[in-house]
């Protein structure tokens, strides 16, 4: 299977906590994305990398929030001491570079925090 | 930033019905606009996209054409079926990369 993968597909988690989450990218993909999406809603951009470079971040992306994308490959989102509020989907997405590349999306992670 | 506004759903149809969904942006530049698609347990799919004005995107029986003049990408087939319940989601790309979604359109096809 050669689409995004996420790891895991679930996370509950007590409000305080740590949690990381991993995307793995369509191989030859250079750009990779995280979304968040709540229900009812449509996704929101969170952080993008290009290679290993994380060029642009979201207001929506607090202090407590931190993304790598350390050999330009993988990519892992780490949440800090998780609030209620956190609880969501999110999406990581991966494309090659140019004007109306397509954009591939993961099957997400679904984080509930309790 | 960029901004989408998709028509207001739930949307419910009987099969072979003829669907319409809305969509007008704002976006600085020429974006890319794209519809996805998000059946129901299953992640979002790419259903299909346009990169220039008056292009015509179309998959699976959709269609969709880029409007520069409205600023509106609306989403049509002609004859629906009970598979084709989804979420529906417009968005334009900007500066190549990204991705702005509306509220997505909820549509029921029922047999």
């Amino acid at each position: 299977d050669t689409g995004v993968s996420q790891d895991p597909r679930h996370k509950i988690t007590k409000r305080g906590q740590n949690v990381t989450f991993r995307c793995d990218p369509i191989s030859e993909h250079n750009r990779l994305y995280w979304y968040r999406q709540t229900l009812g809603q449509g996704p929101e951009f969170l952080t993008y990398f290009q290679n290993e470079a994380q060029l642009e971040k979201s207001r929506l992306l607090s202090d407590r929030f931190s993304a790598e994308r350390p050999k330009g490959s993988f990519s892992t989102l780490e949440i800090q001491r998780t609030e209620q509020g956190d609880s969501a989907m999110y999406l990581c997405a991966s494309s090659l570079g140019g004007q109306g590349a397509l954009t591939f999306f993961g099957q997400g992670t679904r984080l509930t925090v309790v | 930033g960029n901004s989408v506004t998709q028509m207001e759903g739930p949307v419910t149809l009987s099969e072979e019905a003829f669907l319409t969904i809305n969509c007008t942006y704002t976006a600085t530049g020429y974006p890319s606009l794209f519809w996805y698609v998000q059946y129901p347990g299953e992640g979002l799919q790419l259903l299909l996209k346009a990169t220039k004005a008056d292009d015509k995107g179309s998959n699976k029986g959709f269609e969709a054409t880029y409007r520069k003049e409205t600023t509106s990408f609306h989403l049509e087939k002609g004859s629906v079926q009970v598979s084709d319940s989804a979420v529906y989601f417009c968005a334009p790309s900007s500066n190549d990369y990204k991705l702005s979604f509306g509220a997505g359109t909820t549509v029921t096809v029922r047999a």
